[in-house]
């Protein structure tokens, strides 16, 4: 059963559009959200995060837009360019967890120039 | 600083053979994690550890081993590999809270072969 659940798994955007990647939990129990960012090779990399008690966090050109209700979380980045090019993964927490992060499935987000 | 480091970074191994993965970190956390990275599965909880002497299953514990005698390090052991256990090993470990927003540091991965 996937707690977290990741769409697209792939994604080409042309260089200065926009990425969307959306993901939906069902755990109410899950009170952080955050996304990571991984290049080939690499391990994955926190890039932004959001609680929510907040529906919006913008750093630079990516916002994670959250909807409580619905129980889905999205990151957009604006603006993107080749070296965005990466997986990008969200991920889900609860305060008593020990920081355990559930992970979706990932986006393979390519960035043509 | 390092950060996290993860030995070795391949190994092939035959069936029935054991092996063991290291990951070690300089940032004095006291949380570490395994986890496994599959294609279209994301990456998926193996083992964890609160502190020195502490360790507790994950979403697919079976098949490893953990041990964490030191508070900078943390291993995972497979005692009789497997095909299935083919996958890339990621260790993370991050600073303690009960808050959940503490982030996860992450190796560079262990990538493993089993025939």
């Amino acid at each position: 059963q996937q707690q977290v659940k990741q769409s697209p798994q792939s994604l080409i955007v042309q260089k200065g559009g926009i990425s969307i990647i959306n993901c939906a939990y069902e755990n109410t129990a899950f009170d952080y959200f955050p996304w990571y960012q991984q290049f080939p090779g690499k391990g994955p990399a926190l890039l932004i995060a959001i609680r929510p008690d907040v529906s919006e966090k913008k750093e630079g050109r990516f916002t994670i837009s959250f909807n409580k209700s619905a129980k889905q979380f999205s990151l957009h980045i604006m603006d993107s360019q080749p070296g965005d090019s990466a997986t990008y993964f969200c991920a889900a927490t609860s305060r008593s967890g020990y920081n355990k992060l559930i992970f979706g499935a990932g986006t393979r987000l390519a960035v043509h120039p | 600083n390092a950060g996290v480091t993860q030995t070795p970074k391949f190994r092939v191994l035959k069936t029935g053979q054991s092996m063991t993965l290291l990951c070690a970190q300089d940032m004095n956390h006291e949380y570490m994690y395994w986890y496994r990275q599959d294609p279209g599965m994301g990456l998926r909880l193996i083992h964890y550890s609160v502190g020195e002497g502490t360790t507790a299953k994950g979403e697919v514990p079976d098949g490893y081993n953990v041990s964490r005698l030191k508070k900078q390090n943390f291993l995972l052991g497979l005692e009789s590999a497997a095909p299935s256990q083919t996958s890339v090993y990621f260790c993370a470990s991050s600073r303690p809270g009960t808050s959940g927003n503490n982030e996860q540091f992450f190796g560079p991965g262990t990538r493993l072969t089993v025939l």
